[in-house]
């Protein structure tokens, strides 16, 4: 069975630092693109970042670019996304995903980031 | 960037009945780059559709999609209690990826 668990969010200071991470199981995690998407409360979807399976590829939605990181350890089927510079817009529900050429085919649960004084 | 376009916002229907979405891009789709989601409260979204019209693992068949280049259509034949929740289109043609505002079926 395919989990994807996430971890890592939490309260933070505009301008403050946030490290999120996604454990992964049940497939081949090394084979496999992975994204983050994101969701503000009681709003949509929307894509954050994905990176390929040896971080050869990382791509960002332009209002993240410089501010947040994506990487990845195969070893540990972990993804990561650090994330520098928080604003208050960037308070949502953050999930990670398996991308399957475009499609996220697979989702965790989501933890929340909200950033606040 | 693709933008797309839900439409209706909310959609007020009584089990049974038949529920059609659609999904307009601002531009065209390539080779039907194309996935739907069914998103509920407190959940994550699962993955309905991918390539405009291929039903993924475990979908009951009472959902399908259809459409190519700007139009796309998410239809459920008969909705069950189950179905009632948001759905969103996202496309994969190109980055960023990007979702629709997403469409609210509502019990009637």
């Amino acid at each position: 069975e395919v989990q994807l668990v996430e971890s890592g969010g939490g309260l933070v200071q505009p301008g403050g630092s946030l490290r999120l991470s996604c454990a992964a199981s049940g497939f081949t995690f090394r084979s496999s693109w992975m994204t983050w998407v994101r969701q503000a409360p009681g709003k949509g979807l929307e894509w954050v970042a994905n990176i390929n399976q040896d971080e050869g590829e990382k791509y960002f939605l332009d209002s993240v670019k410089g501010r947040f990181t994506i990487s990845r350890d195969n070893a540990k089927n972990s993804l990561y996304l650090q994330m520098n510079s928080l604003r208050a817009e960037d308070t949502a529900v953050y999930y990670c995903g398996r991308d399957t050429r475009g499609v996220f085919d697979y989702w965790g649960q989501g933890t929340l980031v909200t950033v606040s004084s | 960037e693709i933008v797309l376009t839900q439409s209706p916002g909310t959609l007020s229907l009584s089990p049974g009945e038949r529920a059609t979405l659609s999904c307009r891009a601002s531009q065209s789709v390539r080779s039907r780059c194309l996935a739907w989601y069914q998103q509920k409260p407190g959940q994550a979204p699962r993955l309905l559709i991918y390539g405009a019209s291929s039903r993924a693992t475990g979908i009951p068949d009472r959902f399908s999609g259809s459409g190519s280049g700007t139009d796309f259509t998410l239809t459920i034949s008969r909705l069950e209690p189950e179905d009632f929740a948001v759905y969103y289109c996202q496309q994969y043609d190109n980055l960023p990826r990007t979702f629709g505002q997403g469409t609210k079926v509502e019990i009637k």
